[in-house]
């Protein structure tokens, strides 16, 4: 199975910044990524598929880019409302990464 | 509005069993596949089973493959996830989520039932 190793696992930011989120695969696959967010007590969030493609309803801030073993989550101009943790999840075995928790500066 | 509403999460001695349901409602459930995702508490999000539209296929993540079996009744809108031989580890929030589809991720999810294994 492929495993998916998320970095960095927390993340301090403030509002405006730009934030990037890196995940990699133990082995090149395709486009098949997801990221999500989660906020406590929540279910995940849908944000990016497809590695780059953005989901609907989801803020324009937010971008995927990567291919084969690497795979980024930006997020430009951090908002207020977008302190949470964020994962990401290949689609060849369904495999989650560890998480990224953004928190405030 | 589409929506997912798990039940049937509770407390359950270690070697026990318990069986999770999903209702699918505001969309149609017989196109989609499903899975059921867990998070332990203070940990990530960790996938354990998922089901074809018509239950022809199904996967499990490892560490429950034997003990755990996902079923669907498109019939009755419904998921579910029957969980044997139950571990201190399998205690977790469960929540049932739609495939968006085409390998495109999980862009529907439940609010999450709570499973607790302990003596």
């Amino acid at each position: 199975d492929i495993q998916m190793t998320q970095s960095p696992s927390t993340l301090s930011a403030s509002v405006g910044d730009r934030v990037t989120i890196t995940c990699r695969a133990s082995q090149s696959f395709n486009d098949w990524l997801a990221w999500y967010q989660q906020k406590p007590g929540k279910a995940p969030k849908l944000l990016i598929y497809k590695a780059s493609s953005l989901e609907s309803g989801v803020p324009s801030r937010f971008s995927g880019s990567g291919s084969g073993t690497e795979f980024t989550l930006t997020i430009n101009s951090l908002q207020p409302d977008d302190f949470a943790t964020y994962y990401c999840q290949q689609y060849n075995s369904w495999t989650f990464g560890q998480g990224t928790k953004v928190e405030i500066k | 509005e589409e929506q997912l509403v798990e039940s049937g999460g509770g407390l359950v001695q270690p070697g026990g069993s318990l069986r999770l349901s999903c209702a699918a409602s505001g969309f149609t459930f017989r196109r989609h596949w499903i899975s059921w995702v867990r998070q332990a508490p203070g940990k990530g999000l960790e996938w354990v089973a998922y089901i074809k539209e018509d239950g022809s296929e199904k996967y499990y993540v490892d560490s429950v493959k034997g003990r755990f079996t996902i079923s669907r009744d498109n019939a009755k809108n419904s998921l579910y996830l029957q969980m044997n031989s139950l571990r201190a580890e399998d205690t977790a929030v469960y929540y049932c989520a739609r495939d968006k589809g085409s390998r495109s991720g999980m862009d529907v999810w439940g609010q999450g039932t709570t499973v607790t294994v302990s003596s």
